[in-house]
């Protein structure tokens, strides 16, 4: 079983559509969690990082669900601009480097 | 600030040959890490730094090496190239390895392997 698992979709909505993603971890111990987005053939950017009370930014809202381990991304009011792949990231206690999902594909149309 | 920067931002190689992919900061981070990113395996850490003169491996990191001489630079090299390293290789630094901390990226370095 993969560390990190996510719903590659794509994921086709209307604009001004809400969407959400879920990621799963494995590790009981992961410590810090993370969203980024990647546009076609760019490199990642933090979107958000994810808190244990969840947070918002906007249209944005991270949330962490520790007991059944996954976090989730709410994207609401979709934009045409929202379209690209959401990457979630997760850190383990006591390790430097962060696991990445395989992303998940998000497409919004006219 | 230019950020993270990598260079070249193509290149093919042929099976065996050997060459550095660059990365540089100019934002004074302490940790810097290479990744390598292929359709539906996201991204895989290959080396990680968390300073000047200290390396150590991630996930995948066999076929490549790293060195960390100065906090501004930390080169990826493919010793022999092979096939299966074709992919599209990222670094990234952050400030520190803080939970929290932000992951800057770099643009990426496309690379093919004949």
């Amino acid at each position: 079983r993969k560390e990190v698992e996510q719903d590659p979709g794509p994921f086709n909505v209307p604009e001004g559509a809400t969407v959400a993603f879920n990621c799963t971890y494995s590790n009981s111990a992961s410590q810090s969690f993370f969203w980024y987005r990647q546009d076609c053939r760019k490199e990642p950017k933090l979107l958000m990082s994810v808190y244990s009370s969840g947070n918002e930014d906007g249209r944005f809202t991270a949330q962490l669900n520790r007991a059944s381990q996954y976090i989730s991304l709410l994207i609401r009011d979709s934009k045409l601009s929202d379209s690209a792949t959401y990457l979630c990231a997760v850190r383990e206690t006591g390790r430097r480097a962060l696991t990445f999902g395989s992303g998940t594909r998000l497409q919004v149309q006219p | 600030n230019a950020g993270v920067t990598q260079t070249p931002k193509f290149q093919v190689l042929k099976t065996g040959q050997s060459m550095t992919l660059q990365c540089a900061q100019d934002m004074n981070h302490e940790y810097m890490s290479w990744y390598r990113q292929d359709p539906g395996m996201g991204l895989r850490l290959i080396h990680y730094s968390v300073g000047a003169g200290i390396t150590d491996q991630g996930e995948v990191p066999n076929g490549y090496n790293v060195s960390r001489s100065t906090t501004e630079d930390f080169p990826l090299r493919l010793l022999s190239a092979a096939p299966s390293q074709t992919s599209v290789y990222f670094c990234a630094s952050s400030p520190d390895s803080n939970s929290y901390n932000e992951q800057f990226f770099g643009p990426g370095t496309r690379l093919t392997v004949l």
